[in-house]
């Protein structure tokens, strides 16, 4: 079966400091991937998604970037946060077939200070 | 941009009572999904329904969709505690061809009492 790992789960970081948020996909081969940020009480926001490695689409302009490194690896990066940047960080992935449903890791509660 | 826009915001009802949800959206779209996110955690995928069907069933809950009003609920029977959760709509659209993409709403945060 397939499964979605994010890390960290808690992330307190101080305002100009760089961020990496990492998630890996397990039991599927060539996924959809995507991070969205949900901002309190709000829905979600589609920050990027990738169809392939290296290939990577934003929807968002902003100070993070994403890359795929690897086929079941995507980070999400910044090199100086902004306090608008705290929120729930969820990565997703769809496969091929079902392209339409979504599959969500548990998620990354970042606060920035 | 948010396309769906879920209604109400926020439901309370009793365990044993049933939950509906609303949303509407404002594009032409492939498919809507409803989505549920227990606090702090992750969204867990509930039902799809294409645009070509009108209705679809799994275990408790119920999905209407209906095209032409540009709306979706959704009926949460018989419902428990543990059902307490937000609840999301999400409509696909179609990006690179195949690959799809969705747009969710704000959100109905539900409450069970029991």
């Amino acid at each position: 079966s397939q499964t979605i790992h994010q890390w960290p789960a808690t992330l307190v970081q101080p305002v100009g400091s760089p961020l990496s948020l990492e998630c890996t996909v397990e039991g599927t081969s060539n996924p959809n991937l995507y991070w969205y940020r949900q901002a309190a009480g709000r829905g979600l926001q589609l920050l990027f998604y990738s169809v392939g490695i290296g290939q990577i689409s934003s929807e968002v302009p902003q100070n993070l970037s994403a890359s795929r490194p690897q086929d079941r690896q995507f980070i999400l990066s910044s090199k100086k946060l902004l306090l608008s940047d705290s929120g729930f960080y969820l990565c997703a992935w769809s496969g091929l077939r079902d392209s339409y449903e979504q599959y969500f890791g548990p998620g990354t509660r970042l606060t920035v200070t | 941009s948010q396309q769906g826009e879920e209604d109400p915001q926020a439901l309370s009802i009793q365990e044993g009572e049933n939950a509906t949800m609303n949303c509407s959206y404002k594009t032409s779209i492939n498919n809507l999904q409803w989505y549920r996110q227990n606090s702090g955690r992750g969204l867990v995928h509930l039902i799809l329904i294409r645009s070509n069907e009108r209705e679809k069933h799994s275990g408790r809950l119920r999905v209407t969709l209906d095209t032409s009003k540009k709306s979706s609920s959704l009926l949460i029977t018989a419902s428990r505690a543990a059902d307490t959760a937000s609840y999301f709509c999400a409509t696909g659209r179609l990006l690179w061809g195949s690959q799809g993409n969705l747009i969710f709403g704000k959100g109905t945060k539900l409450s069970v009492k029991p």
